[in-house]
């Protein structure tokens, strides 16, 4: 297994188009993350799922954003009418809930520029 | 609420120098807390993990520290390389959550 894997690693899109991206975590883990990073600053958690359960969302997460793990292993995030706020690096990471530090692994990231 | 700081928020240093990164954090009551290294424009690797019953972890030339009454903890590298210029995060787990609270980093830069 080679890690976290995200798509696409880079995404342009015009404000006000909807976007989507995915997330697969390593195989055996079923927690997975999503954080959002501007430049300068570090990772904001966005939200968590334990398997295909969304058990915490942050408030950062408006209702133009949507998280989704259907089968509890690939996630996808949503963007509906992207704003130029939206401008960010997406990072996703997962770790494993079986005993232990609950390491959390991350991904190379989406980088979302609206313009 | 929980608030994570790094100083210093840049650092330069000649080639071989060991160095001392700070993170401190306002409340004492943490599960764990990580230390990352970040490269510009790409994802974090993860470097060192401390639980909170632990003070220290040690991987290679890293070793990191956890004073938790006090809300610090450091990451010592020995003999820096230019390798090892990146931004370096430290984050925490608050009890009750599986989110991570950021610093906002401090980048590293070793010259040659």
């Amino acid at each position: 297994d080679t890690g976290v894997s995200q798509d696409p690693r880079h995404k342009i899109t015009k404000r006000g188009q909807n976007v989507t991206f995915r997330c697969d975590p390593i195989s055996e883990h079923n927690r997975l993350y999503w954080y959002r990073q501007t430049l300068g600053q570090g990772p904001e958690f966005l939200t968590y799922f334990q398997n295909e359960a969304q058990l915490e969302k942050s408030r950062l997460l408006s209702d133009r954003f949507s998280a989704e793990r259907p089968k509890g292993s690939f996630s996808t995030l949503e963007i509906q009418r992207t704003e130029q706020g939206d401008s960010a690096m997406y990072l996703c990471a997962s770790s494993f809930s079986g005993g232990g530090a609950y390491e959390q692994y991350f991904g190379p990231g989406t980088r979302l520029t609206v313009t | 609420k929980q608030e994570v700081t790094q100083i210093p928020a840049a650092l330069s240093v000649p080639e071989g120098e060991n160095l001392v990164l700070n993170c401190s954090f306002t409340d004492s009551a943490i599960y764990n807390l990580q230390w990352f290294r970040q490269d510009p424009g790409k994802g974090l690797t993860s470097l060192l993990l401390i639980q909170s019953s632990q003070r220290e972890q040690t991987s290679g030339r890293l070793n990191a520290s956890l004073d938790k009454s006090s809300g610090r903890s450091t990451l010592y590298i020995a003999a820096s390389q230019p390798g090892d210029s990146a931004t370096y995060l430290c984050a925490v787990r608050p009890p009750g959550t599986y989110k991570y609270i950021f610093g906002t980093g401090t980048r590293l830069k070793v010259l040659a």
